[in-house]
């Protein structure tokens, strides 16, 4: 398994401001993944960031919006750029872990918007 | 386009007691894998078991199994001497054998342990 960790846990910010959300990983990886998950709901994936390339979007997420760095096989980092309230979410990264590529995740962010 | 539904929004169980929680898929796949995840209120999403759709054994970690009925495309989860500790969100999750990476998620089910 992996030992994954983000910061900030939690943060409550003013609309129109961005907001920067760090993910480490304890070992080398070759993808990892970001979701959002709006309250009460499931996952939904934001994008995939593989190291050396740009970030892999899923539809109706946009990198304007979404910007993604990921600078080494251990980080990456997920902006939420210009927010509204609509992006009030926990946001989680994920990576894939062992034969069956199990997926394993960080604790996530808690973002609310005001 | 593979889908996932979990149709139980919520559960109760008896502390001690045994629950199962049901998932159903659709895909056109013969190869894949079916997950449940847990996340309970802390949020950290956790890896309860996995099921490989090539293996007809039922996956089994310590109190949690699945009945896996590939024809009937059903994947429910069973969790014996339920504790307090297993109240949480848990999602069933899809994903295909290679190519893409993608899970595919249930739109969860809330496991409440009475005492």
């Amino acid at each position: 398994s992996a030992v994954i960790s983000q910061k900030p846990s939690r943060d409550i910010c003013q609309r129109g401001t961005s907001l920067t959300i760090q993910c480490q990983v304890d070992s080398q990886v070759t993808m990892m993944f970001w979701y959002r998950q709006q309250p009460g709901q499931s996952l939904t994936l934001i994008a995939t960031a593989n190291q050396g390339s740009e970030a892999t979007y899923e539809s109706g997420f946009v990198i304007d919006k979404f910007p993604i760095s990921r600078p080494n096989l251990t980080f990456s980092t997920l902006t939420v750029s210009n927010m509204s309230p609509e992006d009030s979410s926990i946001y989680l990264c994920s990576v894939f872990m062992g034969e069956s590529y199990e997926q394993y995740f960080g604790p996530g962010t808690r973002l609310t918007v005001t | 386009a593979q889908t996932v539904t979990q149709s139980q929004p919520e559960m109760s169980v008896q502390e001690a007691e045994t629950v199962t929680l049901s998932c159903t898929y659709d895909t056109s796949e013969s190869d894949y894998y079916l997950f449940w995840y847990k996340q309970p209120p802390s949020r950290q999403m956790i890896l309860v078991i996995r099921q490989e759709a090539y293996k007809q054994q039922n996956a089994t970690e310590n109190r949690f199994s699945v009945n896996f009925q590939k024809a009937a495309k059903s994947f429910s989860l069973k969790i014996s001497d339920s504790q307090l500790g297993d109240a949480a969100m848990y999602f069933c999750a899809y994903r295909t054998f290679s190519g893409t990476y993608k899970y595919i998620f249930g739109t969860g089910t809330r496991l409440k342990v009475l005492a």
